[in-house]
């Protein structure tokens, strides 16, 4: 059974800085590519970004360009994002999702970690 | 960007009507096309992939269609599990984006 388990989320300052874990299990993890998709409080998904299985290419929304970074360890089948100059747009339950293998489409969820951004 | 867009925002329907939900690339995508189903306080679940095709597990009365711009999803006889919010995706180019999604309200 396919599990992606997220965690890093909390209450952070504005211009802070927080990184989100994501542990999968129950598939060939360095397999597949993963990525992050977010959904603001009511609102709909936005993806956010993705990486490679292999780490050697990244890709990132305009909206969190140079202030996230997504990396992958492979040895220990996680996911990270590590988020900086956080903004209260950035508030939002962050879904770590496993890219099926055509490329593009998420077939598993986690169930979200929620980051709030307030002072 | 490629921007989708989703139509209605929200439908009114009964269990055991059939459904049918609309989404719009602002540019060719082909067939590279999802469809999810989230219900509240749930995350989303792949339904389509390729336009047409259903994920594991995914009942038979949901069937995608369509290619290139106009794309469509449709329940053929609405169960009470399905009232949720439907969303579409391309995987077509970068960034990945998703319509605004479709409310399935009783």
């Amino acid at each position: 059974e396919v599990q992606l388990l997220e965690s890093g989320g909390g209450l952070v300052q504005p211009g802070g800085s927080l990184r989100l874990s994501c542990v999968a299990s129950g598939f060939n993890y360095g397999g597949y590519a993963m990525a992050w998709v977010r959904q603001a409080p009511g609102k709909g998904l936005e993806w956010v970004s993705s990486i490679s299985m292999s780490a050697d290419a990244t890709y990132y929304s305009d909206s969190v360009k140079g202030r996230f970074t997504i990396s992958r360890d492979n040895s220990k089948t996680t996911v990270y994002l590590q988020m900086s100059s956080l903004r209260a747009e950035d508030t939002a339950l962050y879904y770590c999702a496993k890219t099926s293998g055509r490329g593009g489409d998420f077939d598993y969820w986690g169930q979200g970690t929620l980051v709030t951004v307030s002072s | 960007e490629i921007v989708m867009t989703q139509s209605p925002a929200t439908l009114s329907v009964s269990p055991g009507e059939r459904v049918t939900l609309s989404c719009r690339a602002s540019q060719s995508v082909s067939s590279n096309l999802a469809w999810y189903q989230q219900k509240p306080g749930q995350a989303p679940r792949l339904l389509i992939y390729d336009a047409s095709d259903r994920a594991t597990g995914i009942p038979a009365r949901f069937s995608g269609s369509g290619s290139g711009t106009d794309f469509t999803l449709t329940i053929s006889s609405l169960e009470p599990e399905d009232f949720a919010v439907y969303y579409c995706q391309q995987r077509s180019n970068w960034p990945r984006t998703f319509g605004q999604g479709t409310k399935l309200e009783i």
